[in-house]
């Protein structure tokens, strides 16, 4: 089990479709962020939330809009979407963002795997 | 791209024998990150090596790391049929420190 949540599992939407993913940890960490990953390769960081400030976007397409509501919570919605953005999205959290605290590691959920018809 | 490469890219091996993996980087770093990630599941941090530090064990792990060459190595003893999983390496540049840059992947098949 791990302490970082994500809902749904699984998501499957057509290109026209409105979605959100949801991610939670209750560890008291401050740092969250969302990666991409598509079969087969490394994650690719696409965005960094730091004290619920959006710190770092990795230049990603602003059909994918990430939300910070609270300290434990990170949401991505999801609009007009494309086939390539098929993959498995990943939220992760660490105690500090990396560049306060590089030593630490990331707590990651198990994903969203998302599929774009 | 900054993106770290992994050798190999596969490896299969029977249990009880060693698995090792290496990881090579571009850029000059705080420190270097080992993940595990089973199929179809999040990514488990397995061990974190400082860049002043040569060696560090964990458990069956041993990790080393070579600042002069930019690479790392991962070796897993007595390899077990649940160590079956993808391996990333993951470095935290030093002068742009808010990202992990994951390494490109060893997936490693271990057989009972």
């Amino acid at each position: 089990d791990t302490e970082v949540t994500q809902t749904p599992k699984h998501l499957v939407m057509g290109m026209t479709n409105k979605k959100s993913l949801k991610c939670e940890q209750h560890m008291g960490h401050r740092a969250m962020y969302w990666y991409k990953q598509k079969a087969k390769k490394p994650p690719e960081l696409m965005f960094v939330y730091s004290y619920e400030k959006l710190s770092i976007n990795e230049s990603v397409p602003s059909r994918f809009s990430p939300e910070c509501p609270n300290s434990s919570l990170l949401n991505l919605h999801l609009h007009a979407l494309q086939p390539e953005d098929s993959a498995l999205y990943l939220c992760a959290s660490s105690q500090d963002r990396q560049g306060v605290n590089s030593n630490q590691p990331q707590h990651f959920g198990d994903g969203t795997r998302l599929s774009i018809l | 791209s900054q993106q770290g490469e992994e050798d190999p890219q596969a490896l299969s091996i029977q249990e009880g024998e060693n698995a090792t993996m290496n990881c090579s980087y571009k850029t000059s770093i705080n420190n270097l990150q080992w993940y595990r990630q089973n199929s179809g599941r999040g990514l488990v941090h397995l061990i974190l090596i400082r860049s002043n530090e040569r060696e560090k064990h964990s458990g069956r792990l041993r990790v080393t790391l070579d600042t002069s060459k930019k690479s790392s190595s991962l070796l897993i003893t007595a390899s077990r049929a649940a160590d079956t999983a993808s391996y990333f390496c993951a470095t935290n540049d030093k002068y742009n420190t808010d990202k992990l840059i994951f390494g490109t992947g060893t997936r490693l098949q271990v057989f009972p």
